[in-house]
């Protein structure tokens, strides 16, 4: 089974401007969930999504968006960016998303400037 | 919400050594810690987890013990190797879904 793809790899965008960030996860898996990963933060969460809908979310403001399409595959939208969001995106999937092991991507490293 | 904190943020050994890692959380209800590990420039990979149910856990040289009532869970790795420097991360999770509260992460050096 091919892993969990994240595109793009690398990007760079200057205040103000949005991005969106893709995940397809592991064939078969339901549950996709995003984390935001800083030095010295560790992994923040952002959302989580099942089956298309949002099923958790964390302490991010509104800027930060998601959604989860019928394939399973999620996209995360920053509207905004300040130079604060600059940050290592990670998505996970899991086949069931519930308390069991996530799979993570490679990550999309966003440079704010 | 959930709060998890980890400590030491760096730890050195020795090759051969044993390293202990150690994560406090403040949610009761929260009842599924993962570990995960990160290598340099590489995606984060589950090592071993423990449920609410489970004191201890081993899986070869690592280990994972479990403190309901004092809110803390430990790493344990024994007889170190270089392959073993990385970041690890604890975890925990109560709902569910995958909402996960990680600690900030600790930086293991293996010394040859």
């Amino acid at each position: 089974k091919a892993g969990v793809t994240q595109t793009p790899r690398y990007l760079i965008k200057t205040r103000g401007q949005q991005v969106t960030l893709s995940c397809s996860p592991i064939s078969g898996h339901r549950s996709v969930s995003w984390y935001q990963q800083t030095p010295g933060q560790g992994l923040q969460f952002l959302f989580e999504y099942f089956s298309e809908t949002q099923r958790n979310k964390g302490n991010f403001p509104g800027r930060f968006s998601g959604r989860q399409f019928s394939n399973s595959r999620s996209e995360m939208n920053v509207s905004t960016l300040e130079l604060g969001d600059s940050a290592l995106y990670l998505c996970a999937s899991s086949s069931l998303g519930g308390n069991e092991k996530l799979f993570f991507g490679s990550g999309t490293q966003l440079s704010v400037l | 919400g959930e709060n998890v904190e980890q400590h030491p943020s760096t730890l050195s050994v020795q090759e051969g050594d044993s390293a202990v890692i150690k994560c406090t959380y403040s949610d009761s209800a929260s009842n599924y810690f993962p570990w995960y590990k990160q290598e340099l420039g590489k995606r984060p990979q589950l090592i071993i987890d423990i449920r609410s149910n489970v004191g201890e856990k081993k899986d070869q040289r690592i280990a994972v013990t479990l403190n309901k009532t004092a809110k803390h869970f430990s790493l344990h790795i024994t007889e170190t190797q270089p392959e073993d420097s990385a970041v690890y991360f604890c975890a925990a999770s109560y709902n569910t879904g995958n909402q996960f509260y990680f600690g900030t992460g600790t930086s293991l050096t293996v010394i040859p």
